[in-house]
């Protein structure tokens, strides 16, 4: 069975800061991994997008990685601002028509 | 360019009526996903609409049925409601080119309060 887990559940750092979110997945055979960021009461918003043979890829302060062989990535998120205070989702989509598990997102919290 | 956009918003029912949930996908795209997102739960799809036809389906019984219209638009309806069927429901758009990197887009949802 396909599984996405994210880890930690939750975080709170304060402004400033760098953080890094994890992700490990089983899915097989792997398409892609997206990370999401979720504002509360809205719906996801893409960060990143990588395939098979992109280890990184950044988007402003968000950098994500993936290791295919162990099957793990990463959002590293730079100085971080209060904005950044939501949920993080990690998708992987694999190669039989494309169908996404969805991890269930670590909550961040930035405080002043 | 507007987005998606879903709509109602927010949407009370009571235990065994049913309800209808509409999406319209962003400009250019022709290919609707369904979502429904528990509190502190990740997105669990429902099924996904192209060309008019469900072409895949997650986990859920039959009373989730769905609709794509010929502007590509879609409906979720949910028969029997049942409280475990409050949740935030989502809809994403994307293009379907057979390349399976494309990513979605999503809607802000509709919040299903059953009573």
């Amino acid at each position: 069975k396909n599984q996405v887990e994210q880890s930690p559940q939750s975080l709170i750092i304060l402004e400033g800061k760098n953080c890094t979110l994890q992700c490990n997945y089983t899915v097989s055979p792997f398409s892609n991994l997206r990370w999401y960021k979720q504002d509360t009461g809205r719906g996801p918003v893409s960060l990143t997008i990588m395939t098979f043979s992109e280890n990184t890829k950044s988007n402003g302060r968000y950098t994500a990685t993936l290791d295919a062989d162990t099957k793990q990535s990463s959002l590293h998120i730079t100085a971080s601002q209060l904005s950044d205070s939501a949920s993080y989702i990690c998708v992987v989509s694999d190669t039989n028509a494309g169908k996404s598990t969805f991890g269930d997102g670590t909550t961040l919290t930035v405080k002043p | 360019d507007a987005g998606v956009t879903q709509s109602p918003t927010h949407l009370i029912k009571t235990r065994g009526q049913q309800v209808t949930l509409r999406c319209s996908p962003k400009s250019g795209h022709d290919t609707v996903s369904w979502y429904q997102q528990a509190l502190g739960q990740g997105p669990q799809f429902i099924f996904q609409y192209y060309e008019e036809e469900e072409r895949q389906r997650g986990n859920f019984p039959d009373r989730f049925s769905g609709h794509q219209f010929p502007n590509y638009s879609s409906e979720l309806n949910v028969n029997a409601l049942l409280l475990g069927d409050s949740a935030l429901y989502l809809c994403a758009s994307s293009f379907m080119t057979g390349v399976f990197n494309q990513p979605q887009h999503f809607g802000d949802g509709t919040r299903l309060s059953i009573l």
